[in-house]
């Protein structure tokens, strides 16, 4: 149980296009998921929480125009980098919290993005 | 403020070597304390959660255990397929995990 899927796993784009990642969990009803960001060598930084039909609240820093994140139903959030950069080029992770559980955190395989 | 910190950075064993993960928190309630375990390219795996001191959780090699300082994660007679980055990571309220930095495990054959 409790799994959560990314696709796509890869994908590479050309800078200044848009490019949409979705996350879902499969076995489970998530009420809030989350969106992670990670470099290298390095742990999971928080971008994002959303919760189902409401508007995500970003973490400071991080910018809203820019990475737009779409929670549409309790089994698909969505996460769109607009206008990509060489900059945003990252591993992106989701992950869902089960709304029967506590607090843990269930992750997807995650996404990683290259824009050339 | 709330905290995790986990040592070592890097740990490398040679197969059947057991040792120990530390992972020290400081929070301000304990809602859970998390193991995760990360493999190159991947997203986290859970492993187990704990939830108050001297609970202990079993999963083939690996045991974990909880004080209200800290926690451990053993590692019983290590095999290469162990290899990775283990995470620990406490939840200061519903919406966040406060993650560790990782102990990077290397087993060798």
């Amino acid at each position: 149980g409790a799994v959560v899927s990314q696709h796509p796993s890869r994908v590479i784009c050309k800078s200044g296009t848009s490019v949409k990642i979705e996350c879902r969990s499969l076995d489970f009803q998530a009420t809030t998921m989350f969106w992670y960001r990670q470099f290298p060598k390095q742990s999971l930084m928080l971008m994002a929480t959303s919760n189902e039909g409401s508007k995500a609240t970003y973490e400071q820093g991080v910018e809203k125009d820019k990475f737009l994140i779409n929670h549409a139903s309790l089994t698909l959030s969505t996460l769109t980098v607009t206008s990509a950069h060489p900059e945003d080029s990252s591993f992106y992770i989701c992950s869902a919290r089960d709304a029967e559980e506590n607090y843990e955190q269930y992750f997807g395989p995650g996404t990683r993005l290259t824009v050339t | 403020e709330d905290q995790v910190t986990q040592s070592p950075e890097a740990l490398r064993l040679q197969e059947g070597e057991s040792s120990s993960l530390n992972c020290s928190y400081t929070v301000s309630g304990l809602r859970g304390l998390f193991w995760y375990r990360q493999d190159p390219g991947k997203g986290p795996e859970f492993l187990f959660t704990l939830y108050s001191a001297g609970e202990e959780k079993e999963k083939e090699r690996l045991k974990a255990t909880l004080t209200k300082k800290e926690s451990f994660l053993h590692i019983t007679a290590p095999k290469p397929e162990d290899s990775a980055t283990y995470l620990c990571a406490v939840p200061p309220n519903t919406d966040k995990l406060i993650f560790g930095t990782g102990t990077r495990l290397q087993v060798f054959p």
